[in-house]
């Protein structure tokens, strides 16, 4: 079964850029597998970022940004904020109308 | 503006069953497929199951597969969780999720409800 792989933590300074991936443990990721990002924190429902692989959702800031880097989704924060410190999730489309998530990154501004 | 509100979670007994809703509001209920995920306590999110916008299409995750049927009442603007056979490791906060299109192969997801809670005691 295939699992899709994210960086369990990160670390990012205020002010300075970070990307996430989202990738597989077998093959590579593409736009074909719609790619999204969410942002949670502790008690609180998920919030979209970014959906089909690099569309904003409504409300989200420039600052976040998604792409295909390097066969894995990416996720890129430039201009690190305090309040960006939250865990973040990817989930791809595995055919099939199966959806799987990532195990989620946990992110810390400092 | 779009809402979604999830009712019916709470406290059943290992083996037991339950039925979710979730009521939407502010968008063409049957023009969008929608989503059904879970979150254990202090754990990942968890992909449960999809439905297509005229509810013809489902589909589930292997974990709740032959347990878990997810169905839709589009003149109700209502989607349903049906659980049975529940176990210790379904207990999870429970959210729904719209898609953004009428297929469960549309970008997931830009709404979601604010989540209940399913507690499965042993």
């Amino acid at each position: 079964q295939t699992v899709v792989t994210q960086e369990p933590s990160f670390s990012v300074s205020p002010g300075g850029t970070v990307t996430l991936t989202c990738g597989l443990s077998s093959g590579s990721v593409s736009t074909s597998y719609s790619p999204s990002w969410y942002q949670q924190t502790p008690g609180q429902a998920p919030r979209t970022l970014i959906y089909s692989t690099n569309t904003r959702s409504s409300g989200v800031p420039d600052r976040f940004s998604g792409s295909i880097l390097a066969n894995k989704a990416a996720l890129t924060i430039t201009g690190a904020q305090a309040d960006d410190e939250s865990d973040y999730y990817c989930v791809l489309y595995m055919g099939s109308g199966i959806w799987v998530f990532g195990g989620g990154t946990k992110l810390t501004v400092l | 503006e779009v809402q979604l509100l999830e009712s019916g979670g709470g406290l059943v007994q290992s083996g037991g069953s339950l039925r979710l809703s979730c009521a939407a509001s502010g968008f063409r209920f049957s023009s969008y497929g929608m989503t059904w995920v879970r979150q254990a306590p202090g754990k990942g999110l968890e992909w449960v199951s999809c439905i297509s916008g005229s509810g013809g299409s489902t589909f589930y995750a292997d974990s709740v597969k032959g347990r878990f049927t997810i169905s839709r009442d589009n003149s109700k603007n209502t989607l349903y969780l049906q659980m049975n056979g529940l176990r210790g490791e379904d207990t999870a906060v429970y959210y729904c999720a719209m898609h953004e299109g009428q297929y469960t192969h549309s970008p997931m997801a830009q709404h979601w409800g604010q989540g209940c809670l399913v507690t499965v005691s042993s």
